[in-house]
């Protein structure tokens, strides 16, 4: 089983509307989340972290459920320039792994006018 | 600040040569990464360094593939000999224990084996 599985997508959607993107992670000891970012052949990029009482940035609002082992991010009001590819991530528990982080496969978003 | 520095940006080369790919990781990270990306395989990590010691290289896909980090402040990736299955993204990530291990990226290299 892999450590984080993401629904690859695409997600079309207009300007201003809301979408959501789920994962589930499989080692319930992980402690950091996060959320990356990455652009048509560009680096992925940190978008946010997410903690456990759920963080929100702007437009951006991330939750996490450990009881379900489950990471969501929620863009609300979509813009063009929201379009990328979004990354959830997971960090590896303490042991011989600590400091690794494991990538889900992205889901694809575009938005379009 | 400088971010994760890479050289090159792009390497084009024929098969059977040597490639060495140049990280320079954020000043006072203690982790560097390799990773490699591809539209079949997504983001692979190859090998990882902690205070310049390797301690997990089961991601390099073969002997071809070695990497060293002489200092906190170098690494670097070769693959010898080349082969166009070799043809990918190369990037080179830091991070470290503060506050949660967020990695960041270097602008990769677009690596080219024909």
């Amino acid at each position: 089983r892999k450590e984080v599985e993401q629904d690859p997508g695409p997600f079309n959607v207009p300007e201003g509307a809301t979408v959501a993107f789920n994962c589930t992670y499989s080692n319930s000891a992980s402690q950091s989340f996060f959320w990356y970012r990455q652009d048509c052949r560009k680096e992925p990029k940190l978008l946010m972290s997410v903690y456990s009482s759920g963080n929100e940035d702007g437009r951006f609002t991330a939750q996490l459920n450990r009881a379900s082992q489950y990471i969501s991010l929620l863009i609300r009001d979509s813009k063009l320039s929201d379009s990328a590819t979004y990354l959830c991530v997971v960090n590896s528990p303490a042991g011989s792994t600590l400091g690794r982080l494991y990538f889900g496969r992205g889901t694809q978003l575009t938005v379009w006018p | 600040d400088a971010g994760v520095i890479q050289s090159p940006r792009h390497e084009v080369t024929e098969m059977g040569q040597e490639v060495t790919l140049r990280c320079k990781p954020i000043s006072g990270h203690d982790y560097l990464f390799w990773y490699r990306q591809t539209m079949m395989r997504g983001l692979e990590l190859l090998i990882y360094f902690n205070n310049n010691v390797p301690i997990d290289d089961s991601g390099m896909p073969e002997d071809r593939f070695s990497a060293k980090m002489p200092n906190a402040s170098f690494s670097t990736l070769k693959i010898q000999p080349s082969e166009p299955r070799d043809s990918a993204v190369y990037f080179c990530a830091s991070s470290s224990n503060s506050p949660g291990y967020e990695q960041y990226f270097g602008p990769g290299t677009r690596l080219t084996v024909t």
